[in-house]
Formats: structure tokens, sequence, C-alpha cells
């Protein structure tokens, strides 16, 4: 069964940073590309950003691009998110997917909140 | 990257079918046949539902069902059931290894 667990939320102050996790079991991580989605309270779902399979290549948002980094360690099979110079704009659920014919399967989120 | 536009609400009745539209430009619903729909029920994480325009992933039942048209990608509930009451996304590949949502329609059976 995959799972993907993330974890790293919290509360955070406006420029400040914070680094996701997402745990991956139950597929073979490394054969993957994955991704970051994002929901803000009460709206609707934003794409944030994907990483190749070695994770070689990964791409952004216009939002987010030069502030957060997506990475991965196959060995771990874990993702991550580097987010850097927080706005309250960032405030969201963040989700990881994993890429199979589409976002084919979820996480239950992790909560940011950006506030002073 | 503008999001995908969708109408903010869609009602029926129970065994009605119900449309959702997804409108977008030539350079990602227009563009490609990657159009993917998913389905989250309130607290929970978005299940996907349709992929590739006008597929469905096991499991998923066939009263769900997607098309294209140009810029506009489409999503039929028929035989609306209570538990299809949800919000529900569209999805395109927008080039670049770039992806795009839409705006999200609530589903309200009646």
């Amino acid at each position: 069964e995959v799972q993907l667990v993330e974890s790293g939320g919290g509360l955070v102050q406006p420029g400040g940073s914070l680094r996701l996790s997402c745990a991956a079991s139950g597929f073979a991580f490394s054969n993957h590309w994955m991704h970051w989605v994002r929901q803000g309270p009460g709206k609707g779902l934003v794409w944030v950003s994907r990483i190749k399979d070695d994770g070689t290549y990964a791409t952004y948002a216009d939002s987010v691009k030069g502030r957060f980094t997506i990475s991965r360690d196959n060995a771990e099979s874990t993702l991550y998110l580097q987010m850097n110079g927080l706005r309250a704009e960032d405030t969201a659920v963040y989700y990881c997917a994993r890429e199979e014919i589409s976002l084919a399967d979820w996480g239950q989120g992790t909560l940011v909140t950006v506030a002073s | 990257q503008s999001a995908l536009t969708q109408p903010r609400s869609v009602s029926g009745s129970p065994g009605q079918s119900v449309t959702l539209s997804c409108t977008g430009t030539s350079s990602d619903v227009g563009g490609y046949n990657y159009v993917s729909w998913y389905q989250q029920h309130p607290g929970k994480a978005p299940k996907l539902i349709i992929y590739n325009v006008n597929q469905r992933p096991s499991g998923v039942p066939d009263r769900f069902s997607g098309s294209k048209s140009g810029n506009t990608a489409s999503l039929t509930i028929s035989g609306l059931q209570a538990e299809d009451e949800a919000d529900y996304y569209c999805c395109s590949y927008a080039g670049n290894y770039l992806d795009v949502f839409g705006t999200g329609t609530k589903v309200t059976v009646l």
C-alpha cells in the first residue's frame, strides 16, 4: 500500500524558513516523479513544485520560484521542500503526491502557518 | 500560470447528471491531453478520479467520465449519489514540466 506522510509544518514568522518532509513507502520511490501541492485555508489546490525521479531536475510555480527548493533522498525514500522567505500567503496545507499517470497518491498534508 | 476556471458550485438531485467545466488556454488544457480531475471531501486529501482527459483509475465508478473540447475540459457525474458531494478540481499540464489546477467546483447533492 502506498503511503505518503508529510511532516515539518508549523508556525513561522514572515521571512522565516521551514523544511517539510514527506516519507514514502509501499512503492519504488526512486522510480517516480514527486510533487508538492498546497491548499490555503478555505481555498483551492495550487501546484507548487515537481522533481524528477533521480532528483536532477525540478520545476516550480512562479509564486514560489527562488524561495522554495524541492529535493529528495532516494536512499531514504523521502521528499523535501525547503521554504525560505515565507510570506503570509504561503499559509496552507502542503501535500506531497506521487506521480503516476497524474497525481495518483497523496499524503494527508502538513499545515504551515506564516504569521507574527 | 493562471488557474484554470471552474464554476464555483454545481448542484443536482440524486440520480441526476451534472457536468463540471474547466476552462484554460491553448497553453494548457487545449495544448495537451493531460487533464486530470480530483475529488476532495472536507478535511481529506484529494483523490484522482480522471486522468489523461477521459481515463478512470481502477476503482473509480464509471459514473465519472471526462472529455475535452478545445480549451475546455469537462467532468460528468451520472447518477449522482450522496457520496459524490465534494469539491472537484481539474488539473492540466502546462508545458515545461509545469502543472496548473482549476479554481475548484463544489458539488452539492440536493
